[in-house]
């Protein structure tokens, strides 16, 4: 079956520091990808997504993501991150252009401490 | 504010009990969906509806119904549900159907609990 795995489940981390959270998958064909984030008390957005071209894609507030396809991963980073970036991530794969039928990871909840 | 509004924020409920949850998009998108979230456990998709198909995932109960009445409505059906059943409920639409790239707009969700 196909699936995500995100290796972090909880980060702490001091602001300032640099983070990378780790997203594989499972399936072989064309992909879409996408990070999701979720603030404390707020809905899912989305933070960045990848289709095809540049395998580095950048998002909003600092966030970017690298899609390797040949270790099937798709990890997002951020230089520094501030207290605000606090909440729960999720990494999702959309094979083959099916549409919102989305498969996410379990999510990495990150702390940022000030 | 999202564009997907979901209604009620929070539900609780009794096993016996017939309640319905309700999502309405505003972003003139074509596809909806139904999404639980679970404490420590990935969203799980548990329906699709769009203008090529409806899908189910065929490991929902049947003790969840949905109802698309037209592409900016989505409803969920609860009946003699189970406590297990207590999750966040969340919709989600899409502008480019159930073919498209998969980018989703979610709402905030409704927070069921069941007694």
């Amino acid at each position: 079956a196909q699936s995500v795995s995100q290796h972090n489940h909880h980060v702490i981390l001091s602001e300032a520091a640099s983070l990378e959270l780790g997203c594989n998958y499972s399936y072989g064909g064309t992909v879409n990808l996408f990070w999701y984030v979720q603030y404390p008390g707020q809905h899912l957005q989305l933070l960045l997504k990848y289709f095809s071209g540049d395998p580095l894609v950048k998002g909003i507030k600092g966030f970017e993501a690298e899609f390797i396809k040949s270790k099937f991963s798709f990890n997002l980073r951020k230089p520094s991150v501030q207290w605000s970036d606090t909440a729960e991530y999720f990494c999702a794969v959309n094979p083959y252009n099916q549409g919102g039928k989305l498969i996410f990871g379990q999510g990495t909840e990150l702390s940022v401490k000030p | 504010e999202t564009g997907v509004t979901q209604t009620p924020r929070h539900l609780v409920m009794g096993m016996t009990n017939k309640k319905s949850l309700k999502c309405e998009q505003h972003l003139g998108h074509n596809a909806m969906y139904w999404y639980k979230q679970s404490a420590k456990k990935p969203l799980e998709l548990m329906f699709v509806y769009s203008l090529e198909e409806r899908v189910e995932n065929n490991s929902v109960p049947s003790r969840f119904s949905p109802e698309c009445p037209n592409s900016s409505h989505l409803f969920l059906h609860l009946h003699t549900l189970q406590p297990e059943d207590s999750a966040l409920y969340l919709c989600a639409s899409s502008q480019e159907g159930g073919r498209g790239r998969g980018e989703l707009f979610f709402g905030e969700g409704s927070r069921l609990t069941v007694l």
